[in-house]
C-alpha cells in the first residue's frame, strides 16, 4: 500500500518569499506523483505531475517540484509567492494513471502581505 | 470543455435521513471516482468506475452507502441512513482511462449531518 506524509500542517510565508511544502511517500512498487491545489469551497486543480523523466517538473502558477527517489520526497517551491496562493495543497500518489490517488493530510500555505 | 459537474453544493440533514449526490464528469472519461473528504484531511477514495462497472469499492462503507453509475456517464452516490460521522465534502473526480492521464475533480458537495 502506499501513503503520503505532508510534513507541515500550516505554512506561513510573506508575499514575495520563497516556499517549499514537503512531501514523503512510501511505496513498495513505483509510483507517479501529483501536486494538488484546493483554493475555498472548490475541487482540487492539479498543479504538476512527475511520471517519469526529468525529476524536475514545473506546473502552473509558478510552481515546481523535484522527484528525489533515495529519499522519497517530492518537495513543492516557488520562488516567490503572491496573496493568490493561499490554498491547501494536496500531495499524492498513485501506481498507475487509472488508480486511486492516495492524498496527504494536506498543507494550508497562508500568504501574508 | 465543461468540467466535472456535481449537485447539491451544499446539503444538511439530520442524523438517520438518506441523501444522494450526483456526478456528471467530463464527457468521454471512462473512469468515476467518489472521494470523501472530511474537515483537515486529506480525499480517501469511496468507490471507483470504469464505464458502467464497479472497480474499487473497498473503502465504501456498504451498510449506508452506495453509488451506481448506469450508462456509463453520470453517478450517483447515496447514504442511507446518514451518521454525524459522515458530515464531509464529497468529490467526484473523472480521468479518461489511459495510463497516464490526470483525474479532474468537481466542485465537491459539503454535506452537514446534524
Amino acid at each position: 500500500a502506499q501513503s503520503v506524509t505532508q510534513l507541515d500542517s500550516q505554512v506561513p510565508v510573506f508575499e514575495e518569499a520563497p516556499v517549499e511544502l514537503r512531501c514523503n511517500y512510501s511505496s513498495s512498487v513505483s509510483v507517479y506523483l501529483f501536486w494538488y491545489v484546493q483554493y475555498p469551497n472548490q475541487g482540487l486543480q492539479l498543479l504538476l505531475k512527475y511520471l517519469s523523466g526529468s525529476t524536475l517538473v514545473k506546473g502552473i502558477n509558478g510552481f515546481e517540484a523535484e522527484f528525489n527517489k533515495s529519499q522519497t520526497s517530492f518537495h513543492l517551491r516557488k520562488p516567490s509567492v503572491h496573496i493568490s496562493d493561499t490554498a491547501e495543497y494536496f500531495c499524492a500518489v498513485s501506481i498507475s494513471g487509472n488508480t486511486p490517488l492516495v492524498f496527504g493530510k494536506g498543507t494550508r500555505l497562508s500568504v501574508i502581505a | 470543455e465543461a468540467g466535472v459537474a456535481q449537485s447539491p453544493r451544499y446539503k444538511i440533514i439530520e442524523k438517520r435521513q438518506s441523501v444522494a449526490f450526483w456526478c456528471n464528469p467530463i464527457s468521454g472519461h471512462a473512469t468515476l471516482y467518489w472521494y470523501q473528504q472530511i474537515l483537515g484531511q486529506g480525499p480517501k477514495l469511496l468507490i471507483q468506475f470504469q464505464n458502467n462497472g464497479v472497480v474499487d469499492d473497498s473503502q465504501l462503507p456498504k451498510d449506508r452507502f452506495s453509488a451506481e453509475r448506469l450508462k456509463g456517464v453520470d453517478s450517483t452516490l447515496k447514504i442511507q441512513p446518514a451518521k454525524l460521522e459522515d458530515s464531509a465534502v464529497y468529490l467526484c473526480a473523472s480521468s479518461s482511462g489511459l495510463e497516464v492521464d490526470t483525474q479532474y475533480f468537481g466542485p465537491g458537495t459539503r454535506l452537514t449531518v446534524l
